[in-house]
């Protein structure tokens, strides 16, 4: 079965400064990776996604991720957090031909000035 | 509309009785999906609806839950005889066409079970 494991629970890091979340998926094939965010008191909204082509994904509000099938990795990153990246940030993984997402537990992010 | 909207956005329900919960998707989004947000936990997938193919209900944890959908509109969810267990945010998610389109999600409902 197929499984996400996101090893952060809760990260602070300075406004500024660089930020990466870590995802590790366990699958066979290759996947369907996707990364979430989800603010305070809001439904989750869909950061970037990778499906096939260039490893390197852009995202909005400035995120991207590298899918590396080497570590079975699908790690975000940001090169500068704002105060307003605060929030809750879940990667995702789906089979090919399943439309069902299997979702890790998530990482709090905490940014201070 | 122009979300996804879910009511009652809380329902507070005492151990045993039933409870529904409602989800409007984006109207032209033929999938449909309920997780279940468990406190400090990730998603877990319930249910998953694509046009008028059979659902997926893998992902029911028992058969006190179930979910209907009629063609591509209104959904709702019912969970029979509640247990404290059941306790969680429920989330629905409808797309375009399937996971490639991206989901959007609803803010959910949080039902506690008393």
């Amino acid at each position: 079965a197929q499984s996400v494991t996101q090893p952060d629970i809760h990260i602070t890091v300075s406004e500024g400064a660089s930020l990466e979340l870590r995802c590790n998926y366990s699958y066979g094939a290759t996947p369907y990776l996707f990364w979430y965010v989800q603010s305070p008191g809001q439904g989750l909204q869909l950061l970037l996604k990778y499906f096939s082509g260039d490893t390197l994904v852009q995202g909005i509000k400035g995120f991207e991720a590298e899918f590396k099938r080497s570590q079975s990795s699908f790690n975000l990153r940001k090169p500068s957090v704002h105060w307003s990246d605060a929030a809750e940030y879940f990667c995702a993984v789906s089979n090919f031909g399943n439309e069902k997402l299997t979702f890790g537990t998530g990482t709090r992010l905490t940014i201070i000035p | 509309g122009a979300g996804v909207s879910q009511s009652p956005s809380n329902k507070v329900t005492e151990k045993g009785k039933d409870v529904e919960l409602r989800c409007d998707p984006i109207s032209g989004h033929t999938a449909l999906y309920w997780y279940r947000q468990r406190l400090g936990q990730g998603l877990e997938f319930l249910i998953y609806f694509q046009g008028n193919s059979a659902p997926d209900k893998s992902g029911l944890p028992s058969d006190r839950f179930s979910a209907e959908r009629t063609g591509e509109s209104v959904s709702t969810l019912t969970i029979q005889r509640t247990q404290q267990e059941d306790s969680a945010v429920y989330l629905c998610a409808s797309s375009l066409g399937g996971r490639e389109y991206g989901y959007t999600f609803g803010s959910g409902t949080r039902l506690t079970v008393v």
